[in-house]
């Protein structure tokens, strides 16, 4: 299975500023995504990062807001930009072990906006 | 679109007691099933999945799950529970022609009383 870190952990941002959020994979994958987990919620798709062109948004995510690079098969980031309040949640990557179609995560940043 | 199902958000159970969790799925094509555990400010840790095998799967932690085509529903059980089983669990589907996205269900938290 992959191993999956992110940095940072968690942090605490001021409003209308910005966070860059880093994922490391252990391992050469294809596909890498990102999730967002809104307090007391489920996991909401971001987007999926792809290496080599740009990341593919799901409806009600923008690149402006949240871009996002893939420069190899190991690595992604996901930016979230000027940030409000409501951009409180844990954001998550992961990614799939090719030989299994099975998605491992990452430990999570836990971002709150003040 | 598909969509998952969790019944319950919460569930209580007693220490040696069953675990019974519930998800069922809407598509027309039968997708690759997972469950997911997060425990508290954890990211998630896969349990099982269903890739169109064995329709009994055995997981991590005393965990096994039924894909019943029939009835739609990927429910996650566990004969005897234990205290380190309290957590939150995600019920999620996939689509590998589709990308691999998963599209959680909404979750269910898992209380174990003494």
């Amino acid at each position: 299975s992959a191993v999956i870190s992110q940095k940072p952990s968690r942090d605490i941002c001021q409003r209308g500023t910005s966070l860059t959020i880093q994922c490391q994979v252990d391992s050469q994958v294809t596909m890498m995504f990102w999730y967002r987990q809104q307090p007391g919620q489920s996991l909401t798709l971001i987007a999926t990062a792809n290496q080599g062109s740009e990341a593919t948004y799901e409806s009600g995510f923008v690149i402006d807001k949240f871009p996002i690079s893939r420069p190899n098969l190991t690595f992604s980031t996901l930016t979230v930009s000027n940030m409000s309040p409501e951009d409180s949640s844990i954001y998550l990557c992961s990614a799939v072990d090719p030989g299994t179609d099975t998605q491992y995560f990452g430990p999570g940043t836990r971002l709150t906006v003040l | 679109a598909q969509s998952v199902t969790q019944l319950g958000s919460h569930v209580s159970v007693s220490e040696g007691a069953l675990v019974l969790l519930r998800c069922n799925y809407s598509s027309s094509v039968p997708p690759y099933l997972f469950w997911y555990v997060q425990y508290p400010n954890q990211g998630l840790q896969l349990l099982l999945k269903y890739t169109s095998a064995a329709t009994l799967v055995k997981g991590i932690n005393g965990f096994e799950a039924e894909f019943k085509k029939s009835e739609t529903s990927f429910h996650l059980t566990k004969p005897s529970a234990h205290m380190r089983d309290a957590a939150e669990y995600f019920c999620a589907v996939s689509y590998p022609a589709a990308g691999n996205k998963l599209t959680f269900g909404g979750g269910t938290r898992v209380l174990v009383k003494p």
